[in-house]
């Protein structure tokens, strides 16, 4: 199992462009988040899902899209690059969210907007 | 609002030196407390989950604790490969996923 991976793993983008920042899984969890990791705070919640079809925002939505229109993929979309975008993000995801089964997480895609 | 804090934000220890670290959350209808470990340039890591006050919970050098207001990572004779920023993050009761708020982290150095 790869578990969860995340491409690509570095960006360099101009403000006003736009990009997706691709996210696997291969443990057929159902439930799957994006974050992102600022320096000096805690991961934020972006997005996240329930199953393929469903989604819904977290706590930092604004300026992202998603799409899961399967259990493994969960792209996150950037339409208009800010400088205020620049961060590191990760994808996650859970087999249940009933319970309290931990998160595995990608090795995140650290994103920079010039 | 719901909130987690970590302190200190950063810890320098000799190797062998025991030490804690803290996580106190206000948030409302707590359900599990969570702790990662996360090395530089990497996804976080599962450590423990901590579901009731009183509970504790070991993994090697490492264990946690937790009371109705904070929780407790004790590194007991830490060496230089337990260097990492560890994170908690408590869930909130969120109907239909697992909502996390994460605390800031501390950047534990272990120095041989």
């Amino acid at each position: 199992n790869a578990g969860v991976t995340q491409t690509p793993k570095f960006r360099i983008l101009k403000i006003g462009q736009s990009m997706t920042l691709q996210c696997t899984q291969d443990m057929n969890h159902n439930y799957m988040y994006w974050y992102r990791q600022d320096p000096g705070m805690g991961l934020k919640l972006i997005y996240y899902s329930v199953g393929a079809g469903i989604t819904d925002k977290g706590e930092v939505p604004n300026g992202y899209n998603v799409s899961r229109s399967t259990t493994e993929d969960f792209p996150l979309r950037l339409e208009l690059a800010a400088p205020s975008q620049t961060s590191v993000y990760f994808c996650a995801s859970s087999s249940l969210a009933g319970s309290f089964n931990e998160q595995f997480f990608g090795p995140g895609t650290r994103l920079t907007v010039l | 609002e719901d909130q987690v804090t970590q302190s200190p934000e950063a810890l320098r220890l000799q190797e062998g030196e025991s030490s804690s670290l803290n996580c106190s959350y206000t948030v409302s209808g707590l359900r599990g407390l969570f702790w990662y470990r996360q090395d530089p340039g990497k996804g976080p890591e599962f450590l423990f989950t901590l579901y009731s006050a009183g509970e504790e919970k070991e993994k090697e050098r490492l264990k946690a604790t937790l009371t109705k207001k904070e929780s407790f990572l004790h590194i007991t004779a830490p060496k230089p490969e337990d260097s990492a920023t560890y994170l908690c993050a408590v869930q909130l009761p969120f109907q239909g996923a697992q909502k996390l708020v994460f605390g800031q982290g501390t950047r534990l150095t272990i120095n041989p």
